[in-house]
């Protein structure tokens, strides 16, 4: 199974702050990765799929990069709406398997 | 609009069965990657199950033969058949939509609370 690492596992921000996120991938899963945005007693909602590409309907603040097991998530100009728990997932194989999540906080 | 309706959820004694359904409109169910994702209290996402029209099944090895994948096309539904539960498969059960090759999961239900516990 590909083990999927994210970190931080938390982090403090104010608005108008710039966040990263990465996720490592235990082996190389090319461009196959997926990130969420999860709010408390929410659905996930899919934010970027394919490592970069965004979902339609959602800000242009996020991005996404990275190939092979190295990807990330960045968050410019952080907005309330935006503190919540971020997972990373791959998507080249199954077992889909989820990094252990990053709560952004204020 | 898609919209994704998972009932069923309920307190169950372990070695206790379940069957979760997850009600789509907007998309054909059997058409689509359809999955369950579970999310244990204060935990991360854990894949669960996947079903595909094209004769792909698959099973998380925690569920793999206690948990069975369904789908119905005239009620455009999703089941996952649950036997045998254990505390620890005690979580919100989300079904989803898999897109951008099967894989991403883009639309998701609210999700049911499944609770194992005598």
């Amino acid at each position: 199974d590909i083990q999927m690492t994210q970190s931080p596992s938390s982090v403090s921000a104010s608005v108008g702050d710039r966040v990263t996120i990465t996720c490592r991938a235990s082996q190389s899963i090319s461009r196959w990765l997926v990130w969420y945005q999860q709010k408390p007693g929410k659905a996930p909602k899919l934010l970027i799929h394919t490592a970069s590409s965004l979902e339609s309907g959602v800000p242009s603040r996020f991005s996404g990069s990275g190939s092979g097991t190295d990807f990330t998530l960045t968050i410019n100009n952080l907005q309330p709406e935006d503190f919540a728990t971020y997972y990373c997932q791959q998507s080249d194989s199954f077992p889909l398997t989820f990094g252990g999540g990053t709560k952004v906080e204020i | 609009e898609v919209q994704l309706v998972e009932t069923g959820g309920d307190l169950i004694q372990p070695g206790g069965s379940l069957t979760l359904s997850c009600a789509a409109s907007g998309i054909i169910v059997n058409l689509n990657y359809m999955y369950w994702v579970r999310q244990a209290p204060g935990k991360g996402l854990e894949w669960v199950s996947v079903i595909h029209s094209g004769g792909i099944i698959h099973y998380a090895d925690s569920v793999k033969g206690r948990f069975t994948i369904s789908g119905d096309s005239s009620k455009n539904t999703l089941f996952l058949q649950m036997n045998n539960l254990r505390a620890e498969d005690t979580a919100v059960y989300y079904c989803a939509r898999g897109n951008y090759g099967g894989y991403s999961l883009d639309y998701w239900g609210r999700g049911t609370l499944v609770t194992v516990s005598s």
